[in-house]
């Protein structure tokens, strides 16, 4: 089964903290992607990576970077939190050949006050 | 531009009652149509795609390219079919990016 871990399940932060979230997974994925799920917006893409240090901005790339610095691994940075950040933020993996399934993380809801 | 609609936000039906949730696509060419389902406090997670042709917890899914329109349906609802469900679409090979429909939050009632 594949596995797809986001490091926390739930963070607070205050506005203007830089902001970490994490994502693994272990099954030698090629694409890793970051969306915000927000009521009534569906998933929108931030970044995706097809590569070790490849990136494309998605949908939404403003106040958002990331960092794929090994294969397994995909960061999303938030250089300097804001309030319209708060959301839940979910990864997701594919293999590339593999049919365009995506295998998502249990998500992290960031809250910025 | 390529582009997933689902047109309710909200579906409500009784046990027992048919359901369809629909999703219509804008795409020239030869897509590539996926179900996703997220039941309260899971993950997201494949429901089923058009290229599988197979149902998947009673559901359905037929891909007509005539009226691009990719419903996703069961004859008879359950209470632990409750949950959001999205439409995906993905040019044919792309092998790498989805194109999201908003969602459509399915409550059945006993």
């Amino acid at each position: 089964d594949v596995k797809v871990t986001q490091s926390s399940r739930y963070l607070v932060k205050r506005t203007g903290e830089k902001v970490f979230l994490e994502c693994v997974q272990d099954m030698d994925h090629e694409n890793m992607f970051w969306y915000r799920q927000d009521p009534g917006l569906g998933l929108r893409l931030i970044y995706f990576s097809y590569d070790v240090k490849m990136k494309e901005k998605g949908d939404i790339p403003e106040g958002y970077s990331v960092s794929r610095e090994k294969k397994e691994r995909f960061s999303l940075i938030l250089e300097s939190a804001s309030t319209n950040q708060t959301s839940m933020y979910l990864c997701a993996s594919s293999l590339f050949g593999g049919g365009n399934i995506q295998y998502f993380g249990a998500g992290t809801r960031l809250s910025v006050l | 531009a390529q582009r997933v609609t689902q047109p309710e936000k909200l579906l409500s039906v009784f046990k027992g009652a048919p359901v369809e949730l629909k999703c219509n696509y804008s795409y020239s060419g030869s897509p590539e149509l996926f179900w996703y389902v997220q039941y309260s406090r899971q993950r997201l997670q494949l429901l089923l795609r058009h290229i599988s042709r197979e149902s998947i917890k009673g559901f359905t899914a037929d891909l007509n390219k005539g009226e691009t329109s990719f419903h996703l349906k069961k004859p008879f609802a359950q209470e632990e079919d409750s949950a959001m469900y999205y439409c995906a679409l993905s040019s044919a090979g792309n092998n790498r990016k989805l194109i999201w429909g908003l969602g459509t939050s399915l409550a059945v009632n006993p």
